[in-house]
């Protein structure tokens, strides 16, 4: 089946550094791109989301951006705090509302003080 | 608003036990639902997709008589864990979504953390 991939499994940063995790997918059906962040024994949390007629969507310290041309996503976060610290996944989907999301194998980010 | 819950959080069986784990969409109608499981530093694998009211639709190796999916009301699905093994021990995790839902965005639940003996 279609997968969603990620470039590194862990990154370590600074705290306010800015970091950025990649992911690449391999679906160019897919039109509809999430980021979520997962904190150990929690559920996923909505970071941002991108549809696949856009190429860039900033929200709050994070951007993510999408070059479909290489089936390529990226997730920046700006001046990256301990808080920060988790497992990123992205995630897409494929077709149409109302169907699943396909997730990558996720990147831990460590970010020390 | 958009909040999913998962109960129990966490859970320990004996082996050949069967074991329910419901999820709620608490304040939306939750016409899909989607179970995923996580073993431990892997990603999330879907395992069925629920329509209120219909039979689930399960992914390809997903065991359907061994994982059996309720998705009897708009607010409620629930995932038994039949005759559990120690190899089921695993985060199940629950999302939901609502038709008309402009968007991709999965609401998750906290997950349940399924320990077999």
């Amino acid at each position: 089946g279609e997968s969603v991939g990620l470039h590194l499994p862990t990154l370590s940063v600074q705290e306010g550094d800015n970091s950025i995790i990649n992911c690449a997918y391999s679906n160019s059906a897919s039109d509809y791109f999430i980021w979520y962040k997962q904190e150990s024994g929690k559920g996923p949390q909505f970071i941002i989301d991108i549809r696949s007629n856009m190429d860039k969507r900033q929200g709050q310290r994070v951007t993510v951006l999408l070059n479909k041309t290489v089936k390529h996503l990226s997730l920046q976060i700006a001046a990256t705090q301990p808080g920060d610290s988790a497992v990123y996944f992205c995630a897409e989907r494929v077709n149409q509302a109302g169907t699943a999301l396909i997730f990558g194998k996720g990147t831990t980010l460590s970010v020390s003080s | 608003g958009a909040v999913v819950s998962q109960h129990p959080s966490r859970v320990i069986c004996k082996s050949g036990t069967s074991v329910k784990i419901e999820c709620r969409s608490l304040d939306f109608q939750a016409t899909t639902m989607f179970w995923y499981r996580q073993f431990p530093k892997q990603s999330l694998m879907l395992m069925a997709t629920s329509n209120e009211g219909s039979k689930a639709t399960y992914e390809q190796g997903v065991e359907k008589d061994k994982f059996l999916i309720n998705h009897a009301s708009l607010t409620l699905s629930t995932l038994t864990v039949t005759s559990a093994h120690p190899e089921d021990s695993s985060f199940y995790i629950c999302s939901a979504t609502y038709r008309g839902r402009d968007t991709g965005e999965l609401f998750f639940g906290e997950g349940s953390r399924l320990t077999v003996l």
